[in-house]
C-alpha cells in the first residue's frame, strides 16, 4: 500500500509555456499533499503544502502565482508551472500523507526541462 | 532554526563491510524522525519512522536508532543493491519534513 504516482515523468517545454504535473495517491486517501523541488546533488526543498479543498500554503520564497497548486480531491493534487523559464528546470516531487498518519509517501518525480 | 545534518556526504563500502550513517537534528516539536532511500532519478522510498529516544527499527540489512539529538542508520553486511542516497528528515511541528542533504552510499562487489 501507499503508492503515489506522478505524471508526466519528464517534460520538455519552451520558455514561456505552462506545464501541469499531476500527483495521485493510488491506494489511499491523502488529506495533505506536498510539493518539493530537488536540484542536482541537493536535498529536497519543500515548495508548498496543500490540503484537500483549501488553498495551498507556500514556503518562503516560492511564488504562488507562478506555481499554482490545486488539491481538488483526496487522491489528486496538481502543480502548474506558469510561464516557465530555464531556471525552473528541476526535479519536482510530490508526496502524500495518509489520513491519520504522519508518514509522507513520495511519487517518482517529474523532471522538467525548460528550453 | 530547524536543521538536519547528515554525515558523511558519501560513503564507499566493500560488499559485506558494515557501517553507520549519522543524522543530527535540531527540530522543535519533533513529530518523528524519518529515513528514506532515494535512487538516482527517483522519488524517495520510505524506510522508517522513529518517534522516541531509544526506539529501534529494522528492515533486512538496515537498522535505525534514535537518541535525543541523533539518529543512526546501521547497514549490516551491505550488498551492491543497497547503493543509493539515504535521506534523513525531521518531522516539524507544522506537518512539514526538514530534510538533510543525504549520504550517498556506494557498495562495491
Amino acid at each position: 500500500g501507499a503508492v503515489v504516482s506522478q505524471h508526466p515523468s519528464w517534460v520538455i517545454c519552451k520558455s514561456g509555456t505552462s506545464v501541469k504535473i499531476e500527483c495521485r495517491s493510488l491506494d489511499f486517501q491523502a488529506t495533505t499533499m506536498f510539493w518539493y523541488r530537488q536540484f542536482p546533488k541537493q536535498s529536497l526543498m519543500l515548495m508548498a503544502t496543500s490540503n484537500e479543498g483549501s488553498k495551498a500554503t507556500y514556503e518562503q520564497g516560492v511564488e504562488k502565482d507562478k506555481f499554482l497548486i490545486n488539491h481538488a480531491s483526496l487522491t489528486l493534487s496538481t502543480l502548474t508551472v506558469t510561464s516557465a523559464h530555464p531556471e525552473d528546470s528541476s526535479f519536482y516531487i510530490c508526496s502524500a500523507e495518509r489520513e491519520g498518519k504522519e508518514t509522507q509517501y513520495f511519487g517518482p518525480g517529474t523532471r522538467l526541462l525548460v528550453l | 532554526e530547524d536543521q538536519v545534518t547528515q554525515s558523511p556526504e558519501a560513503l564507499r563500502l566493500q560488499e559485506g563491510e558494515s557501517s553507520s550513517l549519522n543524522c543530527s537534528y535540531t527540530v522543535s516539536g519533533l513529530r518523528g524522525l524519518f529515513w528514506y532511500r532515494q535512487d538516482p532519478g527517483k522519488g524517495p522510498e520510505f524506510l522508517f519512522t522513529l518517534y522516541s529516544a531509544g526506539e529501534e527499527k529494522e528492515k533486512e540489512r538496515l537498522k535505525a536508532t534514535l537518541t535525543k539529538k541523533e539518529s543512526f542508520l546501521h547497514i549490516t553486511a551491505p550488498k551492491p543493491e543497497d547503493s543509493a542516497t539515504y535521506l534523513c528528515a525531521g518531522g516539524g511541528s507544522q506537518g512539514n519534513l526538514i530534510f538533510g542533504k543525504g549520504t550517498k552510499l556506494s557498495v562495491k562487489p
